[in-house]
């Protein structure tokens, strides 16, 4: 069974400037979540799509970031403009379940996208 | 807030056993989870465990949960150069969407 595709694996850009990460789910899973990790910290959470809606953006910078799951599949995640702090690896993660809590709640994640903004 | 801590390093003799400590502060918590990560790589789920329990064993992992003290604690024996990487505890409470991830414990494992 193929994983959680993401790409591109690694961007460098200069501040302001924009990026956009792309992330393909385990087929047949309904939750997708992107997450950001900042290096030395842990995984925090941007936003959750369940099929093509949002479930929770609370902590995405609406500013800034954007992000959308058009057809309930694959998912764009957008930078526009980039800040210094914004470098990161950028986490997708896609769950078979709604929420996180029903059955094993595990999230299967990418390899990341590493941004690093100059 | 609620917040998840970890220690943020650990070093073993190959062979020995590592134990790896973590605590969370939502009383909520439902279930509560070890992630790995490797150099380059995502995080893969090691095990889980659900909080009305307070062991869990998988072959070289030993999971213990003190619900009271809201400590959990993933143990593993006969540590290999090949455990060497990140660990993440995470928790998540039934009727919430977000898995709340610790800093991570970085394990390194000397020959």
């Amino acid at each position: 069974e193929a994983g959680v595709a993401q790409s591109p694996r690694y961007k460098i850009i200069e501040k302001r400037q924009s990026v956009a990460f792309w992330c393909n789910p385990i087929s047949g899973h309904a939750t997708l979540y992107w997450y950001q990790q900042i290096l030395g910290q842990g995984p925090k959470l941007l936003i959750q799509f369940q099929n093509n809606g949002v479930v929770d953006d609370s902590q995405l910078p609406k500013d800034r970031f954007s992000a959308e799951r058009l057809k309930g599949v694959d998912s764009t995640l957008k930078i526009q403009p980039a800040k210094l702090e914004d470098s990161a690896v950028y986490l997708c993660a896609s769950s078979p379940s709604g929420l996180a809590g029903e059955n094993t709640g595990e999230l299967f994640f990418g390899e990341g996208s590493r941004l690093t903004v100059l | 807030g609620e917040d998840v801590e970890q220690s943020l390093f650990l070093s073993v003799r190959e062979g020995d056993s590592s134990v790896i400590n973590c605590t969370y502060t939502d009383s909520s918590s439902t279930y509560l989870y070890w992630y790995k990560q490797e150099p380059g790589a995502g995080l893969q789920l090691l095990t889980y465990i659900f909080s009305n329990m307070d062991m869990k064993q998988d072959q070289r992992l030993t999971v213990l949960l003190n619900k009271k003290d809201k400590h959990l604690s993933l143990r593993i024996a006969d540590t290999q150069t090949g455990d060497s990487a990140i660990y993440f505890c995470a928790e998540t409470a039934y009727n919430n969407n977000d898995m709340r991830f610790g800093a991570g414990t970085r394990l390194t494992v000397k020959p």
